[in-house]
């Protein structure tokens, strides 16, 4: 079965620091990767998503994650993390699920805390 | 804004009790999604609906059913509600069924189920 998972449960940065966060999914085809961010107390929203192409896709506010398909991973990484920034974060993969259909299967979230 | 409502924000009921979460997806999406958010399990995928019909199933419990009505809003029961079924129920939309590189899933603010 497909699976995503994230490495870190929470991390915890100083503003200015740079973030990294992994992501690993085990799934022989092709994949859509993507990341999403969750506010304090908000719904999921799109940061970035791969589909095909230039492996380094940049997203909103600043984030940007390469895709590396010998690893099977798409980390997620911030030159410059600021406060507004605390949010968890959740890498997905879709997997297809019979019928036409593709579904998003979710790693289990990192919190980052960005501390000023 | 992502365009997806969900009603209502916040629930608290009683264990036994049956409760109906309601999404409305973006304007223009045929396909509507259930996701259960909770500490212990993360992110998981329940249901997915697409232009009236069960398009793919994934965690969902057999107390747990939803359909979506011709024009396009979804509804999930939950039924004989049970202490851990207390999570944040995402509903999520898209334009298809999600299939490869062509849709992007937006999700709703979610609603908070508390069962006491």
């Amino acid at each position: 079965a497909q699976s995503v998972s994230q490495h870190n449960h929470h991390v915890i940065l100083s503003e200015a620091a740079s973030l990294e966060l992994g992501c690993n999914y085990s799934y022989g085809g092709t994949v859509n990767l993507f990341w999403y961010v969750q506010y304090p107390g908000q719904h999921l929203q799109l940061l970035l998503k791969y589909f095909s192409g230039d492996p380094l896709v940049k997203g909103i506010k600043g984030f940007e994650a390469e895709f590396i398909k010998s690893k099977f991973s798409f980390n997620l990484r911030k030159p410059s993390v600021q406060w507004s920034d605390t949010a968890e974060y959740f890498c997905a993969v879709t997997r297809y699920s019979g019928a036409g259909s593709y579904q998003l299967t979710f790693g289990k979230g990192t919190k980052l805390s960005v501390i000023p | 804004d992502s365009g997806v409502t969900q009603t209502p924000k916040h629930l608290i009921t009683a264990t036994g009790q049956r409760v109906t979460l309601r999404c409305s997806p973006r304007s223009g999406d045929l396909s509507v999604y259930w996701y259960q958010q909770s500490l212990d399990q993360g992110l998981q995928f329940l249901i997915q609906y697409y232009n009236g019909e069960e398009r793919a199933k994934g965690n969902i419990l057999e107390r747990f059913s939803a359909q979506q009505f011709p024009d396009l809003h979804s509804e999930l029961n939950l039924s004989s509600l049970e202490l851990g079924d207390s999570a944040l129920y995402f509903c999520a939309s898209s334009v298809g069924t999600g299939a490869r590189g062509l849709n992007t899933i937006y999700f709703g603010e979610g609603s908070w189920l508390t069962v006491v």
